[in-house]
């Protein structure tokens, strides 16, 4: 089944332990962003990337790494992590070619 | 920055009315997108409508883009209570960039 998965579904978490968020999707998709979703704040980009080694800033970047070191794999890093941090989490995919978005089940973090 | 507003933020309907939510944008954009969440679960693609184009079907749903505007509208007709979930609709300034998501509309659909 073509799907992109992240892990983990939920996690609590403690300030400054870092963590990592696992997210892979098995269409060959070139594209690969990672969103966070505030209520009254909406969906915003903070990481995307284009292919294998190439990643960009997105609008809320600060706090969080990326890296692609792989087509199918794309973690999204929180090296301190902070509790405005705390939100709920997507990782997406697209073949591009002006094709929509698959996007993952979500994780869901709080940080304490 | 979110660069979409929708209007209404949220909709109450009975079973087997359409419903009608509108986006608006701020630059020029290569496409527009619909997408659907259930509770908080991830968005799933509805529809893509390209710049050059004003109006796009899909099944129930139908979509119109007025670039001079920089607005699009969603109608999804005869509405069904698994239809109740928030839209989003989402621009996109080139082919596989980044999405620039509005605040979305909560729909309810009242059996």
């Amino acid at each position: 089944e073509a799907q992109v998965t992240q892990n983990p579904r939920y996690l609590i978490t403690v300030t400054g332990k870092k963590l990592t968020v696992t997210c892979s999707q098995n269409m060959n998709h070139e594209y690969m962003s990672w969103y966070r979703q505030d209520p009254g704040l909406g969906l915003r980009q903070i990481y995307y990337s284009m292919n294998v080694e190439v990643t960009d800033k997105g609008d809320v970047p600060e706090g969080y790494k990326v890296s692609r070191k792989e087509k199918r794999n794309f973690p999204l890093i929180l090296e301190s992590p902070s509790p405005n941090q705390t939100s709920l989490y997507f990782c997406a995919s697209s073949i591009g070619q002006e094709r929509g978005y698959t996007f993952g089940s979500g994780t869901r973090l709080t940080v304490v | 920055s979110q660069q979409g507003e929708e209007d209404p933020q949220a909709l109450s309907i009975q079973e087997g009315e359409n419903a009608t939510m509108n986006c608006s944008y701020k630059t020029s954009i290569n496409n527009l997108q619909w997408y659907r969440q259930n509770s908080g679960r991830g968005l799933v693609h509805l529809i893509l409508i390209r710049s050059n184009e004003r109006e796009k079907h899909s099944g129930r749903l139908r979509v119109t883009l007025d670039t001079s505007k920089k607005s699009s509208s969603l109608l999804i007709t005869a509405s069904r209570a698994a239809d109740t979930a928030s839209y989003f609709c989402a621009s996109q300034k080139a082919a596989g960039n980044k999405l620039t998501f509005g605040g979305g509309t909560r729909v309810l659909v009242k059996p």
